[in-house]
């Protein structure tokens, strides 16, 4: 099964340290989005990429929040000088062509303490 | 301002009765909407789509219905199976312009069914 992959699962860290998440899209698949989910919501749309383009930013995403896909393959979500705030999971997602039908990868779940 | 709302955040249902999950939403601009199934520790899986052109649905047990000018969904599941339970979210989106690809979900319904 070539799903969605994230890594790391899980993230402990520091408040003002920095982490970065990866995640592999579905082979193939054009479309990269990365979302963000707290308790008791849904996801919350962060940005998303066509091949190695970041075609959207959400208002969410505050300038501690860089997200690149260099190859237009694997992406990486880096977040700097965290603050408890950021604690949430981050979910990425992948979609082919002109889909709007996005598959979500198992999430990375970080804790600022 | 929730733009995707589903107002009923639990619901508990007899195996093989039908589990009817509703979503609403407020952006006209809206006009594909998705249905997506969550495990706990997992990410969502895709269920189930309908564009603003249809009013109807099906995939197997799983049914949408669309009444675009009451700005309503439902998620029909006949019959309901334990393996069933998870939350189940609504998610919408433009098919084009400002905010196509970019999915705005509900807060989640979790649906129990109980054997």
């Amino acid at each position: 099964d070539t799903g969605v992959s994230q890594d790391p699962r899980h993230k402990i860290t520091k408040r003002g340290q920095n982490v970065t998440f990866r995640c592999d899209p579905i082979s193939e698949h054009n479309r990269l989005y990365w979302y963000r989910q707290t308790l008791g919501q849904g996801p919350e749309f962060l940005t998303y990429f066509q091949n190695e383009a970041q075609l959207e930013k959400s208002r969410l995403l505050s300038d501690r929040f860089s997200a690149e896909r260099p190859k237009g393959s694997f992406s990486t979500l880096e977040i700097q000088r965290t603050e408890q705030g950021d604690s949430a999971m981050y979910l990425c997602a992948s979609s082919p062509g002109i889909s709007y039908e996005q598959y979500f990868g198992p999430g990375t779940r970080l804790t600022v303490t | 301002d929730q733009q995707v709302k589903q107002n009923s955040p639990s619901l508990s249902v007899q195996e093989g009765r039908i589990s009817i999950l509703n979503c609403d939403y407020t952006n006209s601009m809206f006009d594909y909407f998705l249905w997506y199934k969550k495990y706990p520790a997992e990410g969502p899986t895709f269920l189930i789509s309908i564009s603003s052109i249809k009013d109807k649905n099906e995939d197997g047990r799983f049914t949408v219905f669309l009444n675009k000018s009451a700005k309503h969904l439902s998620l029909h599941i006949v019959p309901s199976q334990p393996g069933d339970s998870a939350v189940y979210f609504c998610a919408a989106s433009p098919l084009s312009g400002a905010g196509s690809y970019q999915l705005t979900f509900g807060k989640g319904t979790k649906l129990s069914v109980i054997p």
